[in-house]
């Protein structure tokens, strides 16, 4: 199983609501990452978990809030996001040590903020 | 600083033809991999290859091949005898060896390469 599911694949949202991503993976990989991709963009790293422990976290606002609760699964809470924060948000997970170690990528949730 | 340049934002190929999509890196890290993903337009984000800074030879993955030349920091993707559901977003992608978990990757701008029947 080299499988990564994102949940849901589409969401809107207000601006004043909460909600959740989610991600899974059951390939015992030790990392897993947040990425949010503009529109023509590359993915840009927001969190980094190593061993359900946050070990990056690349000055993402606080209106985004990551959760690891087991070793397979990773949430992004979000709340009170604004219009510009719309992008796809990627879940990716990878074995550790670096460097000779693909990231394995989920489809994506695209996220629309209104 | 940008750590990884892929200096063609599209390219186009003709169906069965070959293409290079270019990629150069830098790093002062003696330890560090490089990768080649592909994104079609679904989104998902497709793992094609990989090079180890210390690998002897250039890395194949069926008709995806990477023309690595460590001395000019270049990292260059082939794919042989292109096909219709190859037009994506192709980034390179760095990932150094700093035996600290959980290091990020860095994503070059990307090349969106279309082929053509």
């Amino acid at each position: 199983d080299t499988e990564v599911t994102q949940t849901p694949k589409h969401l809107v949202m207000g601006m004043t609501n909460k909600k959740s991503l989610k991600c899974e993976q059951h390939m015992g990989h030790r990392a897993m990452y947040w990425y949010k991709q503009k529109a023509k963009k590359p993915p840009e790293l927001m969190f980094v978990y190593s061993y359900e422990k946050l070990s990056i976290n690349e000055s993402v606002p606080s209106r985004f809030s990551p959760e690891c609760p087991n070793s397979s699964l990773l949430n992004l809470h979000l709340h009170a996001l604004q219009p510009e924060d719309s992008a796809l948000y990627l879940c990716a997970s990878s074995q550790d040590p670096p460097p000779n170690t693909e990231a394995f990528f989920g489809q994506g949730t695209r996220l629309t903020v209104v | 600083a940008q750590k990884i340049t892929q200096t063609q934002p599209g390219m186009f190929v003709q169906e069965k033809e070959a293409v290079t999509l270019d990629c150069t890196y830098d790093t002062s890290d003696p330890s560090y991999g490089l990768f080649w993903y592909k994104q079609p337009s679904s989104g998902e984000m497709i793992f094609l290859i990989y090079q180890g800074s210390y690998d002897q030879q250039n890395a194949t993955e069926g008709r995806y091949s990477l023309n690595f030349q460590k001395a000019r920091k270049s990292a260059n993707l082939v794919i042989s005898a292109s096909q219709l559901g190859d037009s994506a977003m192709y980034f390179c992608a760095m990932r150094e060896g700093h035996y600290d978990y959980g290091q990020n990757f860095v994503f070059g701008p990307g090349t969106r390469l279309s082929v053509l029947p």
